[in-house]
């Protein structure tokens, strides 16, 4: 089976760091991808990990640990428009699905 | 580039009615695949669409069907509407074909209720 865990809710102030988690039961895939969401608007691609380590865009940073099946996302210097809903997925080998997890849901406030 | 478009945004339609769905893809992309995201939830895999043909699908129903046209555009059709079909569906395109770990570029989706 497959399944990727994060935390539902997660709450930090302007200007901070926050860190979501995500570990995966699933054998074999290509990656570790993370999706951003702002309520009524579409998933917005953000970053892939194809190999273990740190990956960095910006603000934003992504982290996979295949050996430890975790990965996180990391946002700095938090904005208000950082408010929104964050998802890990994966793309199982030999498959075409890219599966989701159920998603993030970070309120920055002021 | 012209982005990812949806349509209709929103849709009421009875139990036991057919709906259908449309979707323009990314300029330049040749992969369209459909996701159904209920409220609160990830986007679950319905099917993808390479070359105009199916080749990827989810835990749906055979009464969940696609098509995908020469223009790579493309058309998700519902049958036997159920209320458990109310749901966000997104349209996502991607390149570099079938295998591809290309991004998904997601429309805005459209918003179906069954009542």
């Amino acid at each position: 089976g497959q399944s990727l865990e994060q935390p539902s809710e997660v709450t930090a102030v302007e200007g901070a760091i926050v860190q979501i988690n995500c570990t995966y039961q699933t054998s074999g895939f290509y990656g570790l991808s993370w999706y951003q969401q702002h309520d009524g608007g579409a998933p917005t691609f953000l970053s892939y990990n194809a190999l273990d380590g740190l990956e960095e865009t910006g603000r934003f940073s992504s982290f996979l640990s295949r050996s430890d099946s975790y990965g996180y996302l990391l946002l700095q210097e938090l904005q208000m428009k950082d408010s929104a809903s964050y998802f890990c997925a994966v793309r199982r080998t030999g498959r075409r699905a890219l599966t989701f997890g159920s998603g993030t849901r970070l309120q920055v406030q002021p | 580039e012209t982005g990812v478009t949806q349509s209709p945004t929103h849709l009421i339609k009875t139990r036991g009615q057919q709906v259908t769905l449309r979707c323009s893809s990314q300029s330049g992309h040749n992969t369209v695949s459909w996701y159904q995201q209920a409220l609160g939830q990830g986007p679950q895999f319905i099917f993808q669409y390479y070359r105009e043909e199916e080749n990827g699908r989810g835990n749906f129903p055979p009464r969940f069907s696609g098509l995908q046209f020469p223009n790579y555009s493309s058309e998700l059709n519902v049958n036997a509407l159920e209320l458990d079909d109310s749901a966000l569906y997104l349209c996502a395109s991607s390149s570099g074909g079938a295998e591809t770990n290309s991004p998904l570029h997601f429309g805005n989706g459209t918003r179906l209720t069954v009542t």
